[in-house]
């Protein structure tokens, strides 16, 4: 069956660092792949998309990969802000016209 | 500008009562999805559709019917309610593309449910 995984365990990093989150995912192909952010008590909000011929996509201090052969994509935030602390989510748009499938999130707290 | 709007935000409802969610865009977006989120458990689409007049199922579709008679509405029903669908209740729409894949997607605020 078709699964995407991140890490649930949250992610800890000191300001000005980069954060570098993963979505795993089996049994799609081929995709599109989407990151969004979501703050507490808020829907999530749509941060990049990356296609499955692009291996890199980047705006201001996000920058999401995508290998299609590992079927993984890493997103990562430089130069990271304690206003960047919310819970970042991946999800696939597979080949059936339509259906978005989001992974669990990982958490991540950027500590001053 | 709108964007994605859910009715109610809030409810409280008892075990096998019924309740219908209202999602309305003013996007003109073909897709629309219902999703419940639990701890830990990230968004589940519960079901979802490409169109006016047609729905399909998602990951968590039992006990939950949709409708979509107008392209900017699609409703949610719990037919009769169970404490294991107390959840916060996301609606979202995108728009598709030449080939039928999704854009980004708006979610609207939520609609914390609670069946006791």
């Amino acid at each position: 069956s078709q699964k995407i995984e991140q890490n649930s365990e949250a992610l800890n990093i000191q300001e000005g660092k980069t954060a570098t989150l993963t979505c795993n995912y089996t049994n799609y192909s081929p995709a599109y792949l989407q990151w969004y952010r979501q703050d507490p008590g808020r829907g999530p909000v749509f941060l990049l998309l990356i296609r499955e011929n692009e291996k890199e996509k980047r705006k201001e201090r996000l920058k999401v990969t995508f290998d299609t052969t590992l079927k993984q994509s890493l997103f990562h935030i430089t130069a990271s802000q304690p206003a960047d602390s919310a819970t970042y989510l991946c999800a696939l748009d597979s080949n059936q016209g339509g259906k978005l499938i989001f992974g669990q999130g990982t958490e991540l707290s950027v500590k001053p | 500008n709108a964007g994605v709007t859910q009715t109610p935000k809030f409810r409280v409802l008892k075990t096998g009562q019924s309740m219908t969610l209202l999602c309305a865009q003013d996007m003109n977006h073909e897709y629309m999805y219902w999703y419940r989120q639990d701890p830990g458990m990230g968004l589940r689409l519960i079901h979802y559709s490409v169109g006016e007049g047609t729905t399909a199922k998602g990951e968590v579709p039992d006990g939950y019917n949709v409708s979509r008679l107008k392209k900017q509405n699609f409703l949610l029903g719990l037919e009769s309610a169970a404490p294991s669908q107390t959840s916060v209740y996301f609606c979202a729409s995108s728009r598709r593309t030449g080939s039928l894949r999704n854009t980004e997607a708006f979610f609207g605020q939520g609609t914390r449910l609670t069946v006791v």
